[in-house]
């Protein structure tokens, strides 16, 4: 069964750091691009950032552009998001969720979500 | 950036109506619009691929259509279950973009 479960969110200060991870299993995971989505409280779904199969091709939204870091362990099967000075607009659930296949790119598989509360 | 544009934003229906979503794209997309339903607390689920795919598990009462720019997401009779909030999501090119969402409601 394809399981990914994410961790590491909580309630950060305006300007600090957290670390997500999200941990892949019952798949190759080294076989699957992954993103990260979120979804501020109450509002849609937004596109963060995308990270190839082997780590080498990474993109990232506008909005966290030079703030945000994507990178995975494939050995661990764990995909992760460092997100550095964080704004209050950060605010929002963070999934990370898996890309059937390069060509559709459709997430297939989602996780359960990770809460990051930024405030003071 | 291509902008996803969903109408309407909400709407109110009762169980056997038939409902239409509409998912407008900024520029040609070609077949590369995703639909994906979303109930309160939990991840969005696909239910939609290359704008006509029915993903496996599916209910077929769902359908997906349309090419280029203006693409619909159809429930034939809405059952209790479908009562959720809907989103395209374009992958032609990045960054990848959602629309802004479409609740559906018990009238």
């Amino acid at each position: 069964e394809v399981q990914l479960v994410e961790s590491g969110g909580g309630l950060v200060q305006p300007g600090g750091s957290l670390r997500l991870s999200c941990a892949a299993s019952g798949f190759t995971f080294s076989n699957y691009w992954m993103h990260w989505v979120r979804q501020a409280p109450g509002e849609g779904l937004v596109w963060v950032s995308r990270i190839s199969t082997d780590g080498r091709s990474t993109s990232f939204a506008d909005s966290v552009q030079g703030r945000f870091a994507i990178s995975r362990d494939n050995s661990q099967n764990t995909l992760f998001l460092q997100m550095n000075s964080l704004r209050a607009e950060d605010t929002a659930v963070y999934y990370c969720a898996r890309v059937y296949d390069f060509w559709t790119g459709y997430y297939d598989y989602w996780g359960q979500g990770a809460l990051v509360t930024v405030s003071s | 950036d291509i902008q996803m544009t969903q109408s309407p934003s909400s709407l109110s229906a009762s169980v056997g109506d038939r409902v239409t979503i509409t998912c407008r794209a900024s520029q040609n997309i070609r077949n590369y619009l995703n639909w994906y339903q979303q109930k309160p607390g939990r991840a969005p689920k696909v239910l939609i691929s290359a704008a006509s795919t029915l993903q496996s598990g599916v209910p077929s009462r769902f359908s997906g259509s349309g090419s280029g720019t203006d693409f619909i997401l159809a429930i034939s009779s809405l059952q209790v279950d479908d009562f959720a909030t809907y989103y395209c999501h374009q992958t032609y090119s990045a960054p990848l973009t959602f629309g802004g969402g479409t609740k559906v409601e018990i009238k």
